[in-house]
């Protein structure tokens, strides 16, 4: 069975602390994602890359930053984690060329700040 | 400006009823797709239906119907004879970009959350 792995369900840091979270696939997946969502909100991109080493920048890239230095694991990175950063992530991977059952998502990520 | 809009934040329906949930969107390019997923309370996305903006019949998966209105941008999501496991988040989504580029992003809506009474 296809696999988007994230390291950690749930997740409690300090504000200011570094924060790494962790996506793995299993399916040789071109593209990954990271999106965050909260209530009402929705999914928002945060970050994608379409291959090694290349990533773009979604909706809501401030305060983040992203690794992609093997294609299988793509990397969420929290600089400075800050309060507002509490939230629900979720990664995603798809491969070029597909149609509708081309993105996986993991189970979710729920990181809180405190 | 919203590109995915789904204005029932809300929904309920009885068991073996029918439901349609809303989904509105905005694009000027001449392809896309358009997905819903359903996030139980678990929080896996389970991918449920997709229409192509050049399929020609609605999309189907077994309970699932897609109401695709092109000229009205809309891309309803049915579900006929609910089931109490059908209770949870539903989410509209739209792919940008042209299938065969690495540029294919999804865009989401704010969700609908159902739920399914006995």
């Amino acid at each position: 069975d296809v696999k988007v792995t994230q390291s950690s369900r749930y997740l409690v840091k300090r504000t200011g602390e570094k924060v790494f979270l962790e996506c793995v696939q299993d399916m040789d997946h071109e593209n990954m994602f990271w999106y965050r969502q909260d209530p009402g909100l929705g999914l928002r991109l945060i970050y994608f890359s379409y291959d090694v080493k290349m990533k773009e920048k979604g909706d809501i890239p401030e305060g983040y930053s992203v690794s992609r230095e093997k294609k299988e694991r793509f990397s969420l990175i929290l600089e400075s984690a800050s309060t507002n950063q509490t939230s629900m992530y979720l990664c995603a991977s798809s491969t070029t060329g597909a149609r509708e059952y081309g993105y996986t998502f993991g189970s979710g990520t729920r990181l809180t700040v405190v | 400006a919203q590109k995915i809009t789904q204005t029932q934040p809300g929904m309920f329906v009885q068991e073996k009823e029918a439901v349609t949930l809303d989904c509105t969107y905005d694009t000027s390019d001449p392809s896309y797709g358009l997905f819903w997923y359903k996030q139980p309370s678990s929080g896996e996305m389970i991918f449920l239906i997709y229409q192509g903006s050049y399929d020609q019949q609605n999309a189907t998966e077994g309970r699932y119907s897609l109401n695709f209105q092109k000229a009205r941008k809309s891309a309803n999501l049915v579900i006929s004879a609910s089931q109490l496991g059908d209770s949870a988040m539903y989410f509209c989504a739209m792919r940008e970009g042209q299938v065969n580029t690495g540029f294919q992003k999804l865009v989401f809506g704010t969700g609908t959350r159902l739920l399914v009474s006995p």
